[in-house]
């Protein structure tokens, strides 16, 4: 029964490598968002979407590609890792574009060497 | 540009004693504020909201516009307090939440 799920819960690969982060809700949501938690917890977004478009996109670089086949799921690919992009990667959805509260997967942390 | 601060990275007390969280923001249009809450090795979750105005887990949080504040309170911790705080500020259209960069409170006996 869990509201968002993040698969996987852990990724570790080299430089240079592609990756793809997959995110499902089961909630019935319109809207959802990736968020990145670096070393020092530092929360930000990075893309919004709402009923499969695009919405928000925190000039995040063009290596990272979300893609939302349905409502229900949020993928983010990320191609030509670098280092700075360890670090901990969060699903959420709610059910609109209002200030309505955010469901959090349980995170992806990623961690490139 | 939008902003949050919450000032304490840390913020230690015993057990019994009172807590604040303090939470800044900035912003020029109307604010609308949360504050989530990671337990350890849980997800980040929803604690409260200014608009719904109500105590959860016997936390509060009045916005004060003038200071532009929204400081989390509870009159006396308890140990399964002890978590990251984000302070959060929605902005816009495009249900966009930007969040502080977190007080981590640890209750002890």
């Amino acid at each position: 029964d869990t509201a968002v799920s993040q698969t996987p819960k852990y990724l570790v690969t080299q430089m240079g490598n592609d990756k793809s982060i997959k995110c499902e809700q089961n909630l019935g949501h319109d809207t959802m968002y990736w968020y990145k938690q670096d070393s020092k917890k530092f929360l930000k977004i990075m893309f919004s979407y709402n009923n499969k478009e695009l919405i928000i996109n925190e000039t995040v670089p063009n290596r990272f590609s979300p893609k939302s086949p349905d409502k229900a799921h949020l993928n983010l690919h990320i191609n030509s890792l670098e280092l700075g992009d360890s670090a901990v990667y969060f699903c959420a959805s709610s059910q609109g574009t209002g200030p309505y509260e955010q469901y959090f997967g349980p995170g992806t942390r990623l961690t490139v060497t | 540009a939008q902003r949050v601060t919450q000032p304490e990275k840390l913020l230690s007390v015993f057990k019994g004693a009172p807590v604040e969280l303090k939470c800044n923001y900035s912003y020029s249009g109307s604010p609308e504020l949360f504050w989530y809450v990671q337990y350890s090795r849980q997800r980040l979750q929803l604690l409260l909201r200014h608009i719904s105005r109500e105590s959860i887990k016997g936390f509060t949080a009045d916005l004060n516009k003038g200071e532009t504040s929204f400081h989390l309170k509870k009159p006396f911790a308890q140990e399964e307090d002890s978590a990251m705080y984000y302070c959060a500020l929605h902005t816009g259209t495009a249900s966009k939440l930007t969040f502080g960069t977190g007080t981590r409170l640890q209750v002890t006996l």
